[in-house]
């Protein structure tokens, strides 16, 4: 495996459903982030973690939880969603420095539909 | 709240043609990134930009960084059916490990 994998590509639940997103990098980054991606919206960061530690929630509701265990997986717990929350979740890991946060590379995505 | 707009939002134009894409923004931003997507993938990185009126060249496509670093151009030359997808710019403010994505150009190059 190389890169930045996510599974499952795709995901179909109801409002009261519980699921998880899962990425996993194997590019020995430190930062890792979660991207919502839906239509007519620019690409939305959502959550940052840096060597395991979460750096930024940009308002992210609560029935979004991440999870990041170590410095190389990623996890998005989902919990009683809403049907705007449809879109296509993206994982990303950079290698991030004092300097900036590099470049970003970026995961197919998890295409999420909630019924 | 910094946003990074895109214009045009969308662009269909025959094989050979030229166009330019615009990326603007009231923000100054320390670095800025083009990516492309193409359908069923993330984005992918093309350039990265960080000194004001800096200009780099990619092939046939051609970015510049604006000398007050809140803007940025991409230009294609000749374009071809290969540079089909969404190109995003993407702007770094510096301090926090995050960079603010703009609102996408979906190109569509006609064979």
């Amino acid at each position: 495996e190389t890169g930045v994998t996510q599974t499952p590509r795709h995901l179909v639940m109801g409002m009261t459903n519980k699921k998880s997103l899962k990425c996993e990098q194997h590019l020995g980054h430190n930062a890792m982030y979660w991207y919502k991606q839906s239509a007519k919206k620019p690409l939305e960061l959502m959550f940052v973690y840096n060597f395991k530690e979460q750096t930024e929630n940009n308002s992210v509701p609560s029935r979004f939880s991440p999870e990041c265990p170590n410095s190389s997986h990623l996890f998005l717990h989902l919990h009683t969603l809403q049907p705007e929350d449809s879109a296509l979740y993206l994982c990303a890991s950079s290698q991030a420095s004092g300097a900036d946060t590099g470049e970003l590379f970026f995961g197919e995505g998890s295409r999420l539909t909630v019924l | 709240t910094q946003l990074l707009e895109q214009s045009p939002q969308f662009l269909s134009i025959q094989e050979g043609e030229n166009l330019t894409v615009y990326c603007n923004s009231s923000s100054v931003f320390s670095s800025l990134q083009w990516y492309r997507q193409e359908p069923g993938e993330g984005p992918v990185l093309l350039v990265t930009v960080v000194t004001g009126g800096e200009v780099k060249k990619l092939k046939r496509l051609t970015f510049q960084f604006g000398d007050a670093r809140k803007d940025s151009s991409l230009h294609i030359t000749a374009a071809q059916p290969g540079d089909t997808g969404l190109y995003l710019c993407a702007g770094w403010s510096g301090g926090t490990y995050k960079y603010i994505f703009g609102t996408g150009t979906r190109l569509k190059v006609l064979a």
